[in-house]
């Protein structure tokens, strides 16, 4: 079984409707990651969460928000969606007991907006 | 700023050839990881190797060894002896402030086609 998992894993949505995308992982790790990843731009970071009780911006997070519903499970919501958020989307583990910080991707959530 | 540039946005490479793929980085944080992920057309990010700032030997990898010049602020992959399976994007990535997150801060990526 797959360490981190994300649901749903494509997702095709129509502008203003409000979207949920899921990440669980069986890792035990305490930080978890939302990115996205559009073409010609690499990966950058929308929420991270080092626990249940501390979210953190990252760097393009307008127009999304984010739940730590358990160490387990990291959800991003779209409450409005506009077609400028298609992309693929990555939900991301690391743990904290060492500095190395590899960080462990789910499989990606490509969604589309029309 | 934090930043990490790759500059070659396509390679080609000769199968069982070696091939480099370039990344610089700037950081003033004397304190940070270099990454490199491989992204096949499937979509997935697939961890490849790490070099960490204080690290005094380059990182090696079965085929990936990372080319560390500190000075520079380059580490440039290495791929010896190229495969078919090669193919995909290939991104650089430089962890800082770890405790205050240690997020990833990744490169535009670079293309790597392998031909037979």
């Amino acid at each position: 079984d797959a360490d981190v998992t994300q649901t749903p894993r494509n997702r095709i949505t129509k502008t203003g409707k409000r979207i949920m995308l899921e990440c669980s992982q069986t890792k035990g790790h305490d930080r978890m990651y939302w990115y996205r990843q559009d073409p010609g731009l690499g990966l950058r970071l929308i929420y991270y969460s080092f626990d249940v009780k501390d979210i953190n911006k990252g760097e393009i997070s307008d127009g999304y928000s984010v739940s730590r519903q358990a160490q387990a499970k990291f959800s991003l919501s779209l409450e409005s969606a506009i077609p400028n958020q298609t992309a693929l989307y990555f939900c991301a583990t690391s743990d904290t007991s060492g500095l190395v910080n590899e960080q462990f991707f789910g499989p990606g959530t490509r969604l589309t907006v029309l | 700023a934090q930043k990490i540039t790759q500059t070659q946005p396509g390679m080609f490479v000769q199968e069982k050839e070696a091939v480099t793929l370039d990344c610089t980085y700037d950081t003033s944080d004397p304190s940070y990881g270099l990454f490199w992920y491989k992204q096949p057309s499937s979509g997935e990010m697939i961890f490849l190797i790490y070099q960490g700032s204080y690290d005094q030997q380059n990182a090696t990898e079965g085929r990936y060894s990372l080319n560390f010049q500190k000075a520079r602020k380059s580490a440039n992959l290495v791929i010896s002896a190229s495969q078919l399976g090669d193919s995909a994007m290939y991104f650089c990535a430089m962890s800082v402030n770890y405790n205050q997150g240690g997020k990833l801060i990744f490169g535009q990526g670079t293309e790597l086609s392998v031909k037979p």
